[in-house]
């Protein structure tokens, strides 16, 4: 069955500090990949997504993320992180034979300390 | 423009009860989709709608149901509520459907089961 994982419900890093949280997927067909933000009491807002071509993926805010096929991955990285990148940040997938449907990770809470 | 709408933004509704949640799309977006999203979880698709079609079901009970109108709003209808219902419901909207399109959020509507 298809799946995402995200590896640790929560990160902690320093202001200025480099941000990665990680997603791995489980398919045996193309994945598109995407990273959501979500802040305290509010929707979901896309950072970026990767769906063909160049496997690294820039985003807004300073995001990027690179596409590992071979290790079915999708990191979410930023070289330094500022306070108002605290919020939870959900990775997902879609893939051709989804039925149009994303498939969640649980989502990893981001917390940067001053 | 206006982003995806939704309404109520909160509402609180006894056990047994039936809900209704409604959702305007970005305008020219036809596909609406709908997702629970459960505190600490990531979302979990329940419906999309293309052309007032249904283009996918997720894995939730018949006391769910949705329908898409000719100006490509949507509602969401939940019968016989549960406590297990009390969730963020999400609506996202996309100019077409097809998995690597980038779907866009409302705000959600917190509905509370007592």
């Amino acid at each position: 069955a298809q799946s995402v994982t995200q590896l640790g419900s929560h990160v902690s890093v320093s202001e200025g500090a480099l941000v990665l949280l990680r997603c791995n997927y489980s398919s045996s067909v193309p994945p598109y990949l995407f990273w959501y933000v979500q802040y305290p009491n509010q929707g979901l807002q896309l950072l970026l997504k990767y769906t063909t071509g160049a496997t690294l993926v820039k985003g807004i805010n300073g995001f990027e993320a690179e596409f590992k096929k071979s290790e079915t991955s999708f990191h979410l990285t930023k070289p330094s992180a500022h306070m108002s990148d605290a919020a939870e940040y959900f990775c997902a997938v879609s893939f051709m034979d989804s039925n149009y449907q994303l498939i969640w990770g649980a989502g990893t809470k981001l917390i940067i300390k001053p | 423009d206006a982003g995806v709408t939704q309404s109520p933004t909160h509402l609180i509704k006894t056990r047994g009860q039936h809900v209704t949640l409604r959702c305007s799309p970005i305008s020219g977006h036809k596909s609406v989709s709908w997702y629970q999203q459960v505190l600490g979880q990531g979302p979990q698709f329940i419906f999309q709608y293309y052309e007032k079609e249904e283009r996918g079901r997720g894995n939730f009970p018949d006391r769910f149901s949705a329908r898409q109108f000719p100006n490509y709003s949507s509602e969401l209808n939940v019968n016989a509520l549960l406590l297990g219902d009390s969730a963020l419901y999400l609506c996202a909207s996309s100019p077409t459907t097809g998995s690597g399109n980038t779907i866009y959020f409302g705000e959600g509507s917190w509905l509370t089961v007592v």
